[in-house]
């Protein structure tokens, strides 16, 4: 099984800054990478696919980087509705989600 | 516009049976992967199943294998997750989510998801 490790668990920006997620895979996903944000209550929407492919209607302040076992998800300016857990997904072998980053207002 | 509606989430006790049911809409069903995706009270997300879009394939994690079976009615364009000898801890909201046209694709849609609780 391939293990999906983000960090950090928790990040606390201050709206209008800058945001930066990580992801590492135990080995590598290609660019088979999928970052999804999911507020409480509701499903995950899907944002990037393909490592950087911003999915139909993400806003173009999120964007997705890196190849093989690293990956990042950068959010250029956080809004308030920004503020949610966000979680990688790799699909080259099988599906796995890493546990989670939760985006909290600093 | 995209849509997949979960029903069937309930408390069973421990040994016990439930099926699921995902209704979508709004795209063509028997073009598409389908998986269910759960997530335990408070925690992370684990894919459980797919089912490819012709039905042919069915492929299930670890941790359900042998006790869940995916099936899907491209007719009725429902898919199904019959859920036996439940445990305590497949406890969690069943999310429906559409795959790509191909094997091993991301997730664009999910439904609402629907909640199960084991316990006695």
């Amino acid at each position: 099984e391939i293990v999906m490790t983000q960090s950090p668990a928790t990040l606390s920006v201050s709206p209008g800054e800058r945001a930066t997620l990580s992801c590492r895979a135990s080995q590598s996903v290609n660019s088979n990478l999928a970052w999804y944000q999911q507020k409480p209550g509701q499903s995950p929407k899907l944002l990037i696919h393909s490592a950087s492919t911003r999915a139909t209607g993400t806003p173009t302040r999120f964007s997705g980087s890196g190849s093989g076992t690293e990956f990042t998800l950068t959010i250029s300016s956080l809004q308030s509705e920004d503020f949610a857990v966000y979680y990688c997904q790799q699909y080259n072998y099988w599906y796995t989600f890493g546990q989670g980053t939760k985006l909290e207002i600093k | 516009q995209v849509q997949l509606v979960e029903s069937g989430g309930d408390l069973v006790k421990p040994g016990g049976s439930l099926r699921l049911s995902c209704v979508v809409s709004g795209f063509t069903f028997s073009d598409y992967y389908l998986s269910w995706v759960r997530q335990a009270p408070g925690k992370g997300l684990e894919w459980v199943s797919y089912a490819s879009s012709s039905g042919g394939s069915l492929q299930y994690a670890d941790s359900v294998k042998g006790r869940f079976t995916i099936s899907r009615d491209n007719a009725k364009r429902s898919v199904y997750l019959q859920m036996n000898s439940l445990r305590v801890e497949d406890t969690a909201i069943y999310y429906c989510a559409r795959g790509g046209t191909n094997r091993l694709e991301y997730f664009d849609f999910w439904g609402q998801g629907a909640l199960v609780t084991v316990s006695s």
